[in-house]
């Protein structure tokens, strides 16, 4: 069965430093993964995905993620962090080939310092 | 171009009672999922509908139901309300399988009192 896992409930950062907030999987057959972002009392916001190519995708908000299939992980990664980037992020895996189902990590929150 | 549209946004009801939420889909768009969120468990899968369809459903009780119209417009029922159906209820949208990312609405909050 599909599934992500997120081994951080929580990262800090100081503004300006770069940031990485880890994700690993497990799949079946080639991997459909995806980062989300969800501010408090909001939906979650689509980041980047990652179906086929280039190892390194980037996406929306300078966000950046690299696809390392020997360690299964899908890392999201930012040069340098903003206080606005401060939310919680959701990795997230294709359940089922030719479907929409997504199962999703538990989520790591991230705090970032002026 | 409107984004997805859920409502109520939030909406408080009492153990027994049953509750109908209500999802708009981006236009064009004719897949809709619905997720529920919880501190506890995160986020987890409830249904997907295309083309009027249930493609998957999750592992949830027969309370929870759902349906899709033509207009791709969708709605999630829950019956017979429990204490722990209190979540934020997401519907997601796509414009069909395997285009890649879904488009969430703001939520449905509901909680049972």
């Amino acid at each position: 069965a599909q599934s992500v896992a997120q081994p951080e409930d929580q990262v800090n950062v100081a503004e300006g430093n770069p940031l990485t907030v880890k994700c690993t999987y497990s799949v079946s057959g080639n991997p459909y993964l995806f980062w989300y972002v969800q501010y408090p009392n909001r939906g979650l916001q689509f980041l980047l995905k990652y179906i086929t190519g280039d190892n390194l995708v980037k996406g929306s908000y300078g966000f950046e993620a690299e696809f390392n299939k020997s360690q299964t992980s899908f890392h999201l990664k930012k040069p340098s962090a903003l206080v606005s980037d401060s939310a919680l992020y959701f990795c997230a895996v294709r359940a089922v080939y030719n479907t929409d189902k997504l199962i999703f990590g538990t989520g790591t929150r991230l705090q970032v310092f002026p | 171009k409107a984004g997805v549209t859920q409502t109520p946004r939030y909406l408080i009801k009492t153990r027994g009672q049953q509750v109908t939420l209500s999802c708009s889909p981006i236009s064009g768009h004719r897949s809709v999922s619905w997720y529920q969120q919880t501190p506890g468990q995160g986020l987890q899968f409830l249904f997907e509908y295309f083309s009027e369809t249930q493609r998957n459903k999750g592992n949830f009780p027969g309370r929870f139901s759902g349906r899709q119209f033509s207009n791709s417009r969708s709605e999630m029922n829950v019956s017979t309300l429990e204490l722990g159906d209190s979540a934020l209820y997401l519907c997601a949208s796509s414009p069909g399988p395997l285009t890649g990312e879904l488009f969430f609405g703001e939520g449905s909050r509901l909680t049972v009192l």
